[in-house]
């Protein structure tokens, strides 16, 4: 079935430094990627949606410059959380639609970030 | 209008029962339904999905139920096993280009005891 590993699972960094999250489709090339964020018992919030070569498109709401997406090839996407800050704790999902699945979303484990 | 309504935001089944999980929706575009089960502390996994021209998948011990004229649609989960104890979501999205985007119900929290 189809693979998506999502790097590193759990980091905890100071307040004020950045941190990049890894998402890679392992067995199948993913023209979009999605980026979702996880507050405790509740449901996933769609943060940005790339696509493979072009900028993310950014959900209402989801600053921009706090949080950079990069897709630079068909297997890998990743976010950058900028100046972090202790409110920007959560857990983020990263999801993969492949080429020739339509709507078919497969979701890395997810990456739980603590921020002191 | 984008809005997928889950429910119940609970459940507790008894080993050997069946769960059921219903969602409704109000985009008459959506044409993609997926399920997902969640294990805490782990992305969701797909477990089914159904599109409209159907109205009923089966899957193992998994079912979906389709209703397109009331714009509903289930999950049920026979002989559940304490395995099976998850938070489960339902979820839809349209095919049309731009717009495959996952619009997520609010969860249920499943629970089977022995």
């Amino acid at each position: 079935g189809a693979v998506v590993s999502q790097h590193p699972s759990w980091v905890i960094c100071k307040s004020g430094t950045s941190v990049k999250i890894e998402c890679r489709s392992l067995d199948f090339q993913a023209t979009t990627m999605f980026w979702y964020r996880q507050f405790p018992k509740q449901s996933l919030m769609l943060m940005a949606t790339s696509n493979e070569g072009s900028k993310a498109t950014y959900e209402q709401g989801v600053e921009k410059d706090k949080f950079l997406i990069n897709h630079a090839s068909l297997t890998l996407s990743t976010l950058t959380v900028t100046s972090a800050h202790p409110e920007d704790s959560s857990f983020y999902i990263c999801s993969a639609r492949a080429l020739v699945a339509k709507n078919i979303q497969y979701f890395g484990a997810g990456t739980r970030l603590s921020v002191l | 209008q984008q809005q997928v309504k889950q429910s119940p935001q609970s459940l507790i089944v008894q080993k050997g029962g069946i769960s059921i999980i219903n969602c409704a929706y109000e985009n008459t575009a959506f044409d993609y339904f997926p399920w997902y089960q969640q294990f805490p502390g782990k992305g969701p996994a797909l477990l089914i999905a159904i599109r409209p021209d159907v109205s009923e998948k089966k899957e193992g011990r998994f079912t979906i139920s389709f209703n397109k004229s009331a714009k509903q649609f289930s999950l049920h989960i026979m002989d559940s096993q304490p395995g099976d104890s998850a938070t489960y979501f339902c979820a839809a999205s349209e095919s049309n280009f731009g717009n495959e985007k996952l619009t997520f119900g609010t969860g249920t929290r499943l629970t089977i005891i022995p």
